[in-house]
C-alpha cells in the first residue's frame, strides 16, 4: 500500500525558533498533500491543503506567514512553523493524495518550551 | 453544532463482541471516511465510502446517503481493535472535517 512519512516524529525546540517538518509519498506522487493538527484530546483540523507547484490555501484561522507550507516536488511537502510559541506545541499530520484516497503520515509532535 | 457527530464517544466490550460506532453528518459530502488512530498517533484509513456497503475482514462500513449516516461495524472484537475511530467527511476539493472519535477499549 501507498506509504507516508514524516520526520521528524517528533521535536523539542524553544520559544522563539523555527521548525520544518517533512512529509514525504515514498512509493506514490502525490498531487495534493494536506496539513492537520491535533490538540490532546481534540479531533484532527486541517490547516491547509497543498499542491505541487502552486501556493498553498490555508484554512480560516490559521497564520500562513506563522505557517509556511512548500510543497516542492509531487513526493515531498514541508511545514516550518515560524517563530513557535508554547501554544503551537501540538501533534502535526500529513496526508497525500493521488486520485480521491488520502494516506497518512504517522505525524509529528512539536513541543515548544 | 458540529458539521460530524460520533456515537459514542466512548465504548467498552469485551473480546469477541459486536461494536456499532455511529456518525451523523450535516452538509453535503462527497465521501465518507472512517480511520483508525492508534495510541502512539498513527492513523490508518479503513474505509472510503460514497454509497451502500463496504468489508474488510471485520469491519463492516455502512453509509445512508439520505439520512446522513454511517456507522462502523466490528464483529468479533479484539484487545487489538483498541483504538480510536474517526469518522470524517470529504467535501469539495477533497477537504477532510473530522468527527471527535470514538475511544474504544475492548477488554479480554
Amino acid at each position: 500500500g501507498a506509504v507516508v512519512s514524516q520526520h521528524p516524529s517528533w521535536v523539542i525546540c524553544k520559544s522563539g525558533t523555527s521548525v520544518k517538518i517533512e512529509c514525504r509519498s515514498l512509493d506514490f506522487q502525490a498531487t495534493t498533500m494536506f496539513w492537520y493538527r491535533q490538540f490532546p484530546k481534540q479531533s484532527l483540523m486541517l490547516m491547509a491543503t497543498s499542491n505541487e507547484g502552486s501556493k498553498a490555501t490555508y484554512e480560516q484561522g490559521v497564520e500562513k506567514d506563522k505557517f509556511l507550507i512548500n510543497h516542492a516536488s509531487l513526493t515531498l511537502s514541508t511545514l516550518t512553523v515560524t517563530s513557535a510559541h508554547p501554544e503551537d506545541s501540538s501533534f502535526y499530520i500529513c496526508s497525500a493524495s493521488q486520485t480521491r484516497e488520502q494516506y497518512f503520515g504517522p505525524g509529528t509532535r512539536l513541543t515548544v518550551t | 453544532k458540529n458539521e460530524v457527530e460520533q456515537s459514542p464517544q466512548n465504548l467498552t466490550a469485551q473480546e469477541g463482541e459486536f461494536i456499532t460506532i455511529n456518525c451523523s453528518y450535516s452538509v453535503g459530502i462527497s465521501a465518507l471516511h472512517w480511520l483508525q488512530q492508534h495510541p502512539g498517533g498513527g492513523i490508518v484509513s479503513l474505509f472510503m465510502l460514497s454509497s451502500g456497503k463496504k468489508k474488510h475482514g471485520r469491519l463492516i462500513a455502512t453509509i445512508n446517503i439520505q439520512e446522513k449516516h454511517s456507522s462502523l461495524h466490528i464483529t468479533a472484537s479484539h484487545p487489538r481493535d483498541s483504538a480510536v475511530y474517526i469518522c470524517a467527511v470529504e467535501t469539495s476539493g477533497s477537504r477532510l472535517t473530522f468527527g471527535e472519535g470514538t475511544q474504544l477499549t475492548v477488554n479480554p
